[in-house]
């Protein structure tokens, strides 16, 4: 069984360009979230999908957006890129969201910003 | 406002003796903690986890402990590993009302642990 796949790997962009990730959950997965984790932080929670629509979001400017298609594949847009947008993007899926909902990581996009 | 610390960035251990990573929270809404493993370039690893109604939960060499009064967890590996270095993050969870998921995470900055040969 696949795990979750993001895309690209690696990403450099200008500062002030705009940045778009994507996320392929586990099949059967129906919830996608998305975290940062910037240079010395832990896992900043981004925003959260299930069933196409965003549920929640974390405390990040509204120029972090994203989408979640029918098949529950997701992206995350990042405009107006800045420096500090430097950081690892890591998606991860789930199947529930009840209690003992275990979510699958995938291996993450490093977004440089120069 | 920091909900869940690791305050502790890095421990090193010999192999074959006990790890013990420490975790703190405030949100006193949280009911579900887990812990996630990371290696360089790859994306956390789900560990174990530990529900609100219990005060320990083992798996193999790994025992994560709960306190709720001192809002303290914390994971014990016993015997260490050298595969065991990575990095550990500390993480919490909660479906209370508004809407929310168990899937959705507040991390700790994470604990840098290093076995020894």
């Amino acid at each position: 069984e696949a795990g979750v796949t993001q895309s690209p790997t690696h990403l450099i962009k200008t500062r002030g360009q705009q940045a778009t990730l994507r996320c392929s959950p586990i099949s059967g997965h129906t919830s996608v979230y998305w975290y940062q984790q910037a240079l010395g932080l832990g896992l900043q929670f981004l925003l959260w999908y299930d069933e196409g629509e965003e549920r929640n979001r974390g405390n990040f400017p509204p120029r972090f957006s994203g989408r979640q298609f029918p098949n529950y594949s997701s992206e995350l847009n990042v405009n107006a890129l800045e420096l500090e947008d430097s950081a690892l993007y890591l998606c991860a899926s789930s199947q529930g969201t009840g209690v003992n909902t275990e979510a699958f990581f995938g291996q993450g996009t490093r977004l440089t910003v120069v | 406002d920091q909900q869940v610390k690791q305050n502790s960035p890095s421990l090193s251990v010999q192999e074959g003796r006990i790890s013990i990573l420490n975790c703190d929270y405030t949100n006193s809404m949280f009911d579900y903690f887990l812990w996630y493993k990371k290696y360089p370039a790859e994306g956390p690893t789900f560990l174990i986890s530990i529900s609100s109604i219990k005060d320990k939960n083992e798996d193999g060499r790994f025992t994560v402990f709960l306190n709720k009064s001192a809002k303290h967890l914390s994971l014990h590996i016993v015997p260490s590993q050298p595969g065991d270095s990575a990095v550990y993050f500390c993480a919490a969870s909660s479906a209370n009302a508004g809407g929310t998921s168990y899937g959705k995470l507040t991390f700790g900055q994470g604990t840098i642990l290093t076995v020894h040969p």
